[in-house]
C-alpha cells in the first residue's frame, strides 16, 4: 500500500540553525501539507500545497518557514532560524485529486529538538 | 476561534465492549469529517471519514455526523486491547482542505 515518508525521523539542532525536513508524498497525489504536534498538544496545521504554490498558511507559518517542492517527488519544509520553540513532531500529508475526495494520509514524522 | 472539541478522557472501556467518542465543531460550514488514531510517539492514521450526515460503516468501527448539531461521533464495537489509542477528530473547514483537529481522546481497553 502506497505511504508517505519522511526524513530524517529526529533532528537535533541548535537554535538558530536551518533545519530542512523532508517529505515523499504518495505518488499520484497532488495536496501536500504540513503538520506539527508540540508534545502534548493538539496537530497543528502549519501549510497545504497544491500545483507548486502554496495555497493556505497559518499564522505559526511565517517567514522562517518555506516549502518547496525541488522535483516530482520531494517535497520539503525548511525553517530558516530555529528557535526552541519549534521543537515539535512535524508531520507530512497527502491527498489525491479526484473530485470529492479529501482523505490526508500522514506521514510517520520528523521529531524536531532544538536546543 | 473555530474550535474542534473532544472529551480527553480516557475512556476506560472493557474488551469486547462498545467505545463511544464524540466530537463537536464550531464551523458550520464544514465539509468533510475525519477519524484518526494516534499511539503515543506515532502519526495520526485515518481510519474513518463522512462527509454526509447519517451513519458510515467500515468494519468494526461506524461514524455518525449530525451536520445541524455540529456533531460528529466515532464507536468502536468489540473493543480491543490494541484499540488503546488517542482517537482524533479533525474537520476540514471547506478551504483547500486543512485539517482541524481536536485535541483527541484517550481510549484504554481492558482485558
Amino acid at each position: 500500500e502506497p505511504e508517505v515518508t519522511q526524513t530524517p525521523s529526529h533532528q537535533v539542532t541548535q537554535m538558530g540553525q536551518e533545519v530542512i525536513l523532508r517529505c515523499v508524498p504518495i505518488s499520484n497525489h497532488l495536496y501536500f501539507y504540513w503538520y506539527r504536534q508540540i508534545l502534548g498538544q493538539k496537530v497543528e496545521f502549519l501549510v497545504s500545497f497544491y500545483n507548486n504554490e502554496i495555497s493556505e498558511k497559518s499564522e505559526i507559518f511565517d517567514d522562517q518557514f518555506s516549502v518547496e517542492r525541488p522535483d516530482g517527488s520531494n517535497f520539503t519544509l525548511k525553517i530558516r532560524s530555529t528557535k526552541l520553540e519549534d521543537s515539535a513532531m512535524y508531520f507530512c500529508a497527502s491527498r489525491g485529486g479526484a473530485r470529492g475526495s479529501y482523505e490526508q494520509y500522514f506521514g510517520p514524522g520528523t521529531r524536531l529538538t532544538v536546543t | 476561534q473555530k474550535e474542534v472539541e473532544q472529551n480527553s478522557g480516557p475512556l476506560s472501556v472493557p474488551e469486547g465492549a462498545i467505545a463511544s467518542l464524540n466530537c463537536t465543531y464550531s464551523d458550520r460550514g464544514s465539509q468533510s469529517f475525519f477519524w484518526y488514531r494516534q499511539y503515543s510517539g506515532k502519526s495520526p492514521e485515518l481510519i474513518m471519514f463522512i462527509y454526509s450526515n447519517g451513519d458510515k460503516e467500515d468494519g468494526r468501527f461506524t461514524a455518525q455526523l449530525n451536520k445541524a448539531s455540529q456533531y460528529v461521533s466515532l464507536l468502536i464495537r468489540d473493543s480491543q486491547p490494541s484499540d488503546s489509542a488517542t482517537y482524533l477528530c479533525a474537520v476540514n473547514p471547506g478551504s483547500w482542505g486543512k485539517l482541524q483537529f481536536g485535541a483527541g481522546t484517550q481510549v484504554v481497553v481492558t482485558p
